[in-house]
């Protein structure tokens, strides 16, 4: 099984300062047919569904404000929230789809304000 | 508009069954894979399988072989997650989740959660 990492498990940042997510995978979820990586980000509100933000570790989902961007590749992956704003006080979850078809989240990393 | 439907809350004693349903609507249901992922209270995501509505076969995490079927009902566009032999351990949240494949893969659209409560 691949096992996803992330760190922090929480952080906190000032409103309109940048925020960064860190996702570690056991092995590479690099798909060599497209040379795409099968990693996506998700966030999840209190008391709501999470919602698929990113997918191919860089692409936003449609609607998704570009103040959220993904990067990275093989094992290691960044979201970015570039400036935070009140209501992206959320968990994020990365998650790889490329051993489909089983699915692995990350535990979690809670963002906060400060 | 799309969306999945389901069930609401249940409790059971330990070593009980549930099911719970997921009604998809908005969009043709056997063109699209169906997740169960479930979420522990205050914990993260865990995913328990996938099924194919079209041909009804499933796959299943190891954790849950033997403990969980997934099955659909395509003349009324709904999918079932029947988990057996209840412990403590699998009160949570279960959601179907809609798997979007292809060129813009992802878990698109979510459920809104049904809560399973095991207690004796």
């Amino acid at each position: 099984d691949i096992v996803m990492t992330q760190s922090p498990d929480s952080l906190a940042v000032s409103l309109g300062e940048r925020a960064t997510i860190n996702c570690k995978s056991s092995q590479t979820v690099l798909n060599n047919s497209n040379n795409k990586n099968s990693l996506a980000w998700y966030q999840q509100k209190p008391g709501q569904p999470p919602k698929l933000l990113i997918y191919w570790a860089s692409t936003r989902e449609s609607g998704v404000p570009d103040r959220f961007s993904g990067s990275g590749s093989g094992t290691d992956f960044t979201l970015t929230i570039s400036s935070l704003q009140a209501e992206d006080v959320a968990v994020y979850y990365c998650q790889q789809y490329y051993n489909t078809p089983q699915r692995t989240f990350g535990q979690g990393t809670k963002v906060e304000i400060k | 508009q799309v969306q999945l439907v389901q069930s609401g809350a249940e409790v059971r004693t330990p070593g009980a069954s549930v099911k719970v349903s997921c009604k998809a609507s908005g969009y043709t249901f056997t063109v699209y894979y169906l997740h169960w992922v479930r979420q522990a209270p205050g914990q993260g995501l865990e995913w328990m399988g996938r099924m194919n509505p079209n041909s009804g076969g499933a796959n299943y995490a190891q954790k849950f072989q033997g403990r969980v079927t997934l099955t659909r009902d395509t003349s009324i566009s709904t999918a079932y997650m029947e988990l057996t032999s209840l412990s403590s351990d699998d009160t949570a949240v279960y959601y179907c989740v809609r798997d979007r494949i292809g060129d813009r893969p992802g878990m698109d659209v979510w459920g809104q959660g049904t809560t399973v409560t095991v207690s004796s």
